[in-house]
């Protein structure tokens, strides 16, 4: 079975740093990119970045790009989300997904349970 | 950037309707299109990609058409399990966008 399991979120302060991870199991974590999106309280989903399988070819959304930072450890099945100099408006629950075949399709499925960010002073 | 449109943006509706969401994308996608369903405090869940394609393990009561710039969801026979949002979302081209979701409520 596919699981994904997102950890690293909590309460920052308006430009602090956080990093969120994800840790796969259940398929083979290199063949396949994974991304992050984020849902506001009460909002709708918002694509952040996407990674390659290889980890050679990375995209952001312009609302985080030179703020955020994807990467991901393939040797031990880990994606993770380096997010620095935070704003109010980054507050969010971060989901990461996983593409439904090898390559980059940008169809998600599964997601992960979430983990909520909040910036706030 | 491609902006997704969706209507309604809240429908009610009773078991055993049928019901259809649209949404539009500010221009042509091919059938880069996906439909997600999400129940509160909830992760999304993928129903249909690449416009038609059911994702396994979803009913077949889900369906979707379309190419181009217009999609359709439609939920042959509401069952009490469905009642939730569900966001369309395009993967033709970076940045990934998401319309701004449909809340399915029970009338």
């Amino acid at each position: 079975e596919v699981q994904l399991l997102e950890s690293g979120g909590g309460v920052i302060q308006p430009g602090g740093s956080l990093r969120l991870s994800c840790a796969a199991s259940g398929f083979t974590f290199s063949s396949f990119a994974m991304s992050w999106v984020r849902q506001a309280p009460g909002k709708g989903l918002e694509w952040v970045s996407s990674i390659s399988g290889s980890g050679t070819n990375t995209y952001y959304a312009d609302s985080v790009k030179g703020r955020f930072t994807i990467s991901r450890d393939n040797s031990k099945n880990t994606l993770y989300l380096q997010m620095n100099s935070l704003r109010a408006e980054d507050t969010a629950v971060y989901y990461c997904a996983k593409d439904i075949t090898t390559g980059t399709t940008g169809w998600f499925d599964p997601w992960g349970q979430g983990t909520l960010v909040t910036v706030s002073s | 950037d491609i902006q997704m449109t969706q209507s309604p943006s809240s429908v009610s509706a009773s078991v055993g309707d049928r019901v259809t969401i649209t949404c539009r994308a500010s221009q042509g996608i091919s059938s880069w299109l996906a439909w997600y369903q999400q129940k509160p405090g909830k992760a999304p869940k993928l129903l249909i990609y690449a416009a038609s394609s059911l994702q396994s393990g979803v009913p077949s009561r889900f369906s979707g058409s379309g190419s181009g710039t217009d999609f359709t969801l439609t939920i042959s026979s509401l069952q009490p399990e469905d009642f939730a949002t569900y966001f369309c979302q395009q993967a033709n081209s970076f940045p990934i966008t998401f319309g701004q979701g449909t809340r399915l409520e029970i009338k």
